[in-house]
């Protein structure tokens, strides 16, 4: 079945710096793919989005391309800030398809 | 635009009892879906409904069963609980516009603990 992989956190990084969290994921078909963040005490809210292979999303400075050929989403900010620090979920629909998955979501902290 | 509200935001239940959680979607959404998420996991997907219909279900037991009202508020309800339905759970609500499931917008869940 289909399924998203995303790195284990969690991930601590310094202010200022680059910041990637790795996703793949496995489906059938052409999904649409996603970023949802989760702060402290707050909702799931979506990040960015992509629909069809190349599409890259962008929100908040955060870019994440839909790369078929390594079914891969990898999501990346070149400057991050304590506000930053949230738990990242990289996330899959089909088209058509009523559910979305989930991965098992990767811890960010940002020190000053 | 009121935002998805979830109540309760935690509840206490034994094994075998029943729970009854509730979800207002936000304000011109038609679709609800309730999630569960185990801690440090990601949401595994219960079921939807759209337009009070059941539209889509993942790996639960039956036990696990809800309702959509006309007002596209939404119920969750587990039966006989067990010890592993302990978990947090979430509703989104999103506009089925018959292209497919729109942008999903959470609410901030309801934490239920099994003892």
């Amino acid at each position: 079945g289909n399924s998203v992989t995303q790195m284990e956190g969690p991930v601590t990084l310094s202010e200022e710096a680059f910041l990637t969290i790795n996703c793949t994921y496995t489906a059938t078909g052409y999904p649409s793919l996603f970023w949802y963040v989760q702060y402290p005490g707050e909702g799931l809210q979506l990040l960015l989005k992509a629909t069809k292979a190349d599409d890259k999303g962008s929100n908040k400075g955060f870019e994440a391309t839909y790369r078929k050929e390594t079914t891969s989403f990898h999501l990346e900010k070149g400057s991050v800030q304590v506000s930053d620090s949230a738990v990242y979920f990289c996330a899959l629909s089909d088209q058509g398809a009523s559910k979305i998955i989930f991965g098992s979501g990767t811890r960010l902290s940002i020190r000053p | 635009e009121t935002g998805v509200t979830q109540s309760p935001t935690h509840l206490i239940k034994t094994r075998g009892q029943q729970v009854t959680l509730r979800c207002s979607s936000q304000s011109g959404h038609n679709t609800v879906s309730w999630y569960q998420q185990a801690l440090g996991q990601g949401p595994q997907f219960i079921f939807q409904y759209y337009r009070e219909e059941e539209n889509g279900r993942g790996n639960f037991p039956p036990r696990f069963s809800g309702l959509q009202f006309p007002n596209y508020s939404s119920e969750l309800n587990v039966n006989a609980l067990e010890l592993d339905d302990s978990a947090l759970y979430l509703c989104a609500s999103s506009l089925t516009s018959g292209r497919g499931t729109g942008e999903l917008f959470f609410g901030e869940g309801s934490r239920l603990t099994v003892l």
